[in-house]
């Protein structure tokens, strides 16, 4: 089963505007992890927050961890068209030596 | 510098039919995994390898073969194509001991009829 799950499934906003999605998980982790996978291409390693981490930034992307209540969110800060594309939390889970990928949110940013 | 390279990026078979996908990574990472990717499913991890020589299960392996006789290449076989296995795989590649940044290829995109 997966361990991530994204929420919104689908997301609209227009330009300008902050993008929010969030992902749960289900086990212990050593880090959480953000792709963004542009239409028909491979995914993108966008950013990593580790177990110990609350908040980290990159550019216009912040990520939140909280580990108690087992979730993760990005947020993306004056979203740009170009910044329309499917987006996924994996899971480094604890004991594991893969990552596993949730189903995704799709953020729409219309000009 | 090409990363992650997969080959072919498009492909039709029939059922009962088997092939091959090549990927190929220039960055000499020692891991290596296989995901399809499917409609409102998200990313499944076929089967991954942690260097030349091994490979192991993932979430879901029935119906694949994998091979890493090669650091730089990782080959996913279908022995006998079933219209379930259509789908879009994508091969990704870490460096040793680390899952904390994986590369991906652009995918194949595998249909089955």
């Amino acid at each position: 089963s997966q361990q991530g799950e994204e929420d919104p499934q689908a997301l609209s906003i227009q330009e300008g505007e902050n993008a929010t999605m969030n992902c749960s998980y289900k086990t212990s982790i050593n880090n959480l992890q953000w792709y963004r996978q542009n239409s028909g291409r491979g995914l993108v390693h966008l950013i990593l927050i580790r177990s110990n981490e609350r908040e980290k930034h990159s550019g216009r992307l912040r990520v939140t961890l909280d580990t108690s209540k087992k979730s993760s969110s990005l947020l993306i800060t004056a979203s740009r068209a170009a910044d329309t594309a499917s987006y996924f939390c994996a899971t480094d889970a604890t004991g594991f030596q893969k990552l596993v990928f949730g189903t995704g949110t799709r953020l729409l940013v219309s000009p | 510098n090409a990363g992650v390279t997969q080959t072919p990026k498009f492909r039709v078979l029939k059922t009962g039919q088997s092939m091959t996908l090549l990927c190929a990574q220039d960055m000499n990472h020692e891991y290596m995994y296989w995901y399809r990717q499917d409609p409102g499913m998200g990313l499944r991890l076929i089967h991954y390898s942690v260097g030349e020589g091994t490979t192991a299960k993932g979430e879901v392996p029935d119906g694949y073969n994998v091979s890493r006789l090669k650091k730089q290449n990782f080959l996913l076989g279908l022995e006998s194509a079933a219209p379930s296995q259509t789908s879009v795989y994508f091969c990704a590649s870490s460096p040793v001991g680390n899952n904390e940044k994986l590369f991906f290829g652009s995918g194949t995109q595998l249909s089955v009829l």
